[in-house]
């Protein structure tokens, strides 16, 4: 069970470059999420996925897609990257639905520098 | 969801206990107390969570006031590995679309030998 796993671990990108972040749970949880962190930063929500099949905005979702491939893969888009977007990318996974509680589960992370 | 208030810093000795507090005294009724850690350069991590009753996992001990409105995690034995920020999340009891983790700075907690 490895939990929450993300590719790539670091990647650096010119100015105006696309990439994809890939996010898998084997926990078969219902819910995904994407946060980035900045240095010295909290984390900040940018996209989430309630349940396979939807996906909704978060606090900053501004120059990002999102994919929900099916339960298991959650992906994160930058068309045309740009150095604001230079930050740490975590992944996270909850079971979802009407439970007591609502514990999240994140990936290790991708180090992502936008020169 | 409430905001959190939680010192910048705090240190430790290894071996002894860590009191982390955090005062959330706009919490509703249906509000959950969360706390997360985050060592560095890895994912955060879930500590443990409650409602007003006070819980104990392996990891730590929250303790929640008769009021509410603030709450302490308690590492009973702190080692060097339990360096770390730990952040203090309140958040509904009740999932929905809009009902995700915030999360604010947190305490940087220091195990020190």
């Amino acid at each position: 069970n490895a939990g929450v796993t993300q590719t790539p671990k670091f990647q650096v990108l010119k100015t105006g470059q696309s990439m994809t972040l890939q996010c898998a749970q084997d926990m078969n949880h219902n819910s995904m999420y994407w946060y980035r962190q900045d240095p010295g930063m909290g984390l900040r929500l940018i996209y989430y996925s309630a349940s396979e099949g939807t996906t909704d905005k978060g606090e900053v979702p501004n120059g990002y897609n999102v994919s929900r491939l099916n339960k298991r893969e959650f992906s994160l888009r930058l068309e045309s990257a740009a150095p604001s977007q230079t930050s740490v990318y975590f992944c996270a996974s909850s079971e979802g639905g009407r439970q007591k509680g609502e514990t999240q589960y994140f990936g290790p992370g991708t180090r992502l520098l936008v020169l | 969801d409430a905001k959190t208030t939680q010192p910048p810093s705090m240190d430790c000795a290894e071996g002894r206990a860590a009191n982390l507090p955090c005062n959330h005294s706009t919490i509703s009724g249906n509000e959950y107390v969360y706390w997360y850690r985050q060592i560095h350069s890895q994912g955060p991590q879930y500590i443990i969570h409650g409602l007003k009753n006070n819980e104990t996992n392996e990891m730590a001990s929250l303790i929640i006031t008769e009021d509410r409105k603030s709450s302490t995690l308690i590492l009973p034995h702190a080692t060097l590995r339990d360096t770390a920020v730990y952040y203090c999340i309140v958040r509904a009891r009740i999932y929905n679309a809009g009902n995700m983790l915030t999360f604010g700075g947190g305490t940087r907690l220091m195990v020190k030998p």
